[in-house]
């Protein structure tokens, strides 16, 4: 079955304890994108990745990091997590380069607490 | 940062009702894609328009993209309890950034 997979689905954790959520599709798919969502500010981007050693900002950076050393794998890196990054957060893929109109497979979801 | 402006935020109507939610920005985009996203799951495509003045039909859903290529409407006729969601508008620029709106949250009653 072609997917998205996310884990952990839940996590809640303290104040400056590194963790990673793991992103892997099965699609071949050369795109993939982090958002974050926010009640009342939708999903805004974090990271995307347009192939393999390819990575670039979105529009919410700051606190994150994220690598891309497999075509199937997108890891999130939160090296020092605080409270404000308590979210819901979703690991997006695309069957090209770019988007251009493409669709998006989204995963499942990791909600993140942050204490 | 480019934005996308969705209107309205929340909507409650009956079953049988027909609805517009609306999503501008000042901005162009290449593409404007809706997805519908269900509670503890990923959104889910809908459609994507491309080119200005471009209207798609999906059953009971029209989308039409702005001839500028700077707003878009999803129209749905006589809604379903199925069609219960939060609704995302979309757009696609340059670099391929996605820019998404704040959502439309429908609650359509029986």
């Amino acid at each position: 079955e072609a997917q998205v997979t996310q884990n952990p689905r839940y996590l809640i954790t303290v104040t400056g304890k590194k963790l990673t959520v793991t992103c892997s599709q099965n699609m071949n798919h050369e795109y993939m994108s982090w958002y974050r969502q926010d009640p009342g500010l939708g999903l805004r981007q974090i990271y995307y990745s347009m192939n393999v050693e390819v990575t670039d900002k979105g529009d919410v950076p700051e606190g994150y990091k994220v690598s891309r050393k497999e075509k199937r794998n997108f890891p999130l890196i939160l090296e020092s997590p605080s409270p404000n990054q308590t979210s819901l957060y979703f690991c997006a893929s695309s069957n090209d380069k770019g988007l251009a109109g493409n669709e998006q497979f989204f995963g499942p979801g990791t909600r993140l607490t942050v204490l | 940062t480019q934005l996308l402006e969705q209107s309205p935020q929340f909507l409650s109507i009956q079953e049988g009702e027909n609805l517009t939610v609306y999503c501008n920005s000042s901005s162009v985009f290449s593409s404007l894609q809706w997805y519908r996203q269900e509670p503890g799951e990923g959104p889910v495509l809908l459609v994507t328009v491309v080119t200005g003045g471009e209207v798609k039909k999906l059953k009971r859903l029209t989308f039409q993209f702005g001839d500028a290529r700077k707003d878009s409407s999803l129209h749905i006729t006589a809604a379903q309890p199925g069609d219960t969601g939060l609704y995302l508008c979309a757009g696609e620029s340059s670099g391929s950034r996605l820019t998404f709106g704040e959502g439309t949250q429908l609650t359509v009653n029986p």
